[in-house]
């Protein structure tokens, strides 16, 4: 199994700044996903972040608006670029191990006013 | 694209009874993974298995790849099942980016 962490856990923001998001892996792991969830609604895969390559995104999100890092194999960071009321939401890392399960971090519930 | 399908959307017991959620999906799928998220958020990997029978504890999972269903059985309910659970399809013959269900959110009472 993997276990990730993620910081901060919560965050509020004004409309128009930037925040980061951090997720650690107690492990190596060759890819790390983002992912969206707004409330009651199921997960939206952001982008997947293999290390030292640009991260790939899906359809819905861009670079420019979620620019994503992954400086090392147990690292990585999602920040939210002139954030909006609309980007609230619960954001979170995910990875898999080796048998190819699937495991998410804790989560950041990030609120725009 | 790919959809999954969770029913039902949300399902009351008494402690004790059993419960059976349903996941549909739209395209062939090689895993079907269950998650169950807590009411703070967090999510935990329950089972996985792409086709046939898998246990863990009073969790049972069934995928029935050719149909394109699975379930999830949690017999003798308890208060601390309350909360949302996931089921995650991956597709075959692509990159690994699972679909989500919307969830069917459980409440056991006392």
């Amino acid at each position: 199994s993997v276990l990730l962490y993620q910081k901060p856990n919560r965050d509020i923001c004004q409309s128009g700044t930037s925040l980061k998001i951090q997720c650690v892996a107690d492990s190596q792991v060759v890819s790390m996903f983002w992912y969206q969830q707004f409330q009651e609604q199921s997960l939206m895969l952001m982008a997947t972040a293999n290390e030292g390559s640009e991260a790939t995104y899906e359809s819905g999100f861009t670079k420019d608006k979620f620019p994503i890092s992954r400086p090392n194999l147990t690292f990585s960071t999602l920040t939210v670029n002139n954030a909006r009321p609309g980007d609230s939401s619960i954001y979170f890392c995910s990875s898999r191990d080796w048998g190819y399960e699937q495991y998410f971090g804790p989560g950041t519930r990030l609120t725009v006013l | 694209g790919q959809q999954v399908q969770q029913s039902p959307a949300s399902l009351v017991l008494q402690e004790g009874e059993n419960a059976e959620l349903q996941c549909n999906f739209s395209s062939t799928a090689t895993r079907l993974q269950w998650f169950y998220q807590r009411p703070g958020g967090s999510l935990v990997s329950l089972l996985s298995n792409p086709s046939g029978t898998k246990h863990t504890g009073r969790l049972t999972s069934t995928t029935v790849t050719k149909e394109r269903r699975g379930s999830l059985h949690i017999s003798s309910s308890q208060i601390t099942d309350s909360g949302t659970y996931l089921c995650a399809m991956e597709r075959a013959g692509g990159n690994y980016k699972p679909t989500f269900g919307k969830g069917t959110s459980l409440v056991v009472h006392p």
